[in-house]
């Protein structure tokens, strides 16, 4: 059982650039997330999905996009992409519904440099 | 605003017992977690509490107090796997997780 796969696991950028971090799971978990992690800082949500087809604006948004076209996958891109957005990026799905805590099952996190 | 505090650092002795504290102010409440991340690594789940009191699982515990918006973490018989960063995090009436910064465990022989 794969779980919660994260690719790529490490990437250098060049500002401006576009990149897609992708993230799949195996659980057939309903809500899925993005995180990054900061140095000093919680986990701070960048957008989520509660199913498949629906997705909402976490706290800090700006500059990213994602798409949830079915359960499993839940892409996040940055379009052009600045030097502040250089982080730890991590994926992470729950499953939903009755008896459900809410647990997060995370990706190993994919480490992004932009330069 | 909400805001979750937990200590930046802590140290303690191999074999010991150490407690981890969480203090909380969200609009809401509908749980909190506690996860285990050893550098490098992801989180990993150890405990949920939205009930007041104690939840114990083998050697970690967590305690839950709404009414002061307190919870802790406690550790026993402390080994050095240990050492690892501990995240608070309450979910909020949204149903949004709100993370702590975490707390740095360093264990020493």
């Amino acid at each position: 059982i794969a779980g919660i796969t994260q690719a790529p696991t490490s990437q250098i950028l060049a500002a401006g650039r576009r990149m897609t971090l992708r993230c799949t799971q195996d659980m057939r978990h309903n809500a899925m997330y993005w995180y990054r992690q900061d140095l000093g800082l919680g986990l701070r949500l960048i957008h989520y999905s509660n199913t498949a087809g629906t997705t909402g604006k976490g706290e800090v948004p700006d500059g990213y996009s994602v798409s949830r076209a079915n359960t499993d996958d839940f892409p996040l891109t940055l379009a052009s992409a600045v030097p502040s957005q250089t982080s730890v990026y991590f994926c992470a799905s729950s499953p939903t519904g009755e008896g459900s805590t809410g647990e997060l099952f995370f990706g190993e996190g994919s480490r992004l440099t932009v330069l | 605003g909400q805001n979750i505090d937990q200590p930046t650092e802590m140290t303690a002795t191999e074999g010991a017992i150490v407690q981890i504290n969480c203090t909380y102010q969200t609009s809401g409440f509908n749980g909190l977690f506690w996860y285990q991340q050893h550098a490098g690594e992801a989180p990993t789940f150890l405990s949920y509490n939205v009930l007041d009191g104690l939840e114990e699982k083998g050697r970690f515990s967590s305690f839950l107090s709404r009414s002061k918006g307190y919870s802790y973490l406690l550790l026993k018989e402390l080994q050095m796997k240990d050492s690892a960063s501990y995240l608070c995090a309450v979910m909020d009436s949204n149903y949004q997780l709100i993370w702590g910064a975490g707390t740095k465990l360093i264990i020493k022989p």
